[in-house]
């Protein structure tokens, strides 16, 4: 099975900030990587899907790369709309979500 | 427009069983792959079980063997029977369209329901 290390576990940051999250997987996954936003008492939300490819409707300040076993998430410019927990999912071989990023206001 | 409503969660005690299921509109369960995926309390998401438009199932090894993913395409839903349950299972399932790690043109899971709670205590 695929394991998915996501760090950091909690981030503290302010309005406008440039924030980047990382997830690392076991096993090259090749660009198989997606990267979600989860609310309180929200489903996720696609962000970003193939390691790069932004998701009709997301905001441009959200960017994804990497690939093989590395990959980052950059918000640009945090906004207060932004403040939520991140999930990186691995789609290569059935599915692993990282253990997820709390984006909290510092 | 795309939509995903799940229903059935509850209360079970461990050792019983739950179903729940779920209805999309805009599209049909038989033409994607579709999955459950669930968040326990104070921890992260995890996938649960899937099931190919050919109909072959897939669990994550927490599940195997208690839980049973299934679709009835007559009536357009999305099942999941849930045998055994145990205090860990105890968290929002979502069911949600994706799945598929084979296809080259894959997607991650991109549409979601707004989950049921499953709550497993004596």
């Amino acid at each position: 099975d695929i394991q998915m290390t996501q760090s950091p576990s909690t981030l503290s940051a302010s309005e406008g900030d440039r924030v980047t999250i990382t997830c690392r997987a076991s096993q090259s996954i090749n660009n198989w990587l997606a990267w979600y936003q989860q609310k309180p008492g929200k489903a996720p939300k696609l962000l970003i899907y193939k390691a790069s490819n932004l998701e009709s409707g997301v905001p441009s300040r959200f960017s994804g790369s990497g690939s093989g076993t590395e990959f980052t998430l950059t918000i640009s410019s945090l906004q207060p709309d932004d403040f939520a927990t991140y999930y990186c999912l691995q789609y290569s071989s059935y599915s692993t979500f990282g253990q997820g990023t709390k984006l909290e206001i510092k | 427009e795309v939509q995903v409503v799940e229903s059935g969660g509850g209360l079970a005690q461990p050792g019983g069983s739950l179903s729940l299921s779920c209805a999309p509109s805009g599209f049909t369960v038989s033409s994607t792959y579709m999955s459950w995926v669930r968040r326990a309390p104070e921890r992260g998401l995890e996938w649960v079980s899937v099931i190919s438009t050919g109909g072959a199932v897939h669990y994550a090894d927490s599940v195997k063997g208690r839980f049973t993913i299934s679709r009835d395409n007559s009536k357009n839903t999305l099942s999941l029977q849930m045998n055994s349950l145990r205090a860990e299972d105890t968290a929002v399932y979502y069911c949600a369209r994706g799945g598929d790690t084979f296809g080259s043109s894959r997607r991650p899971f991109d549409s979601w329901g707004q989950g049921t709670l499953v709550t497993v205590a004596s």
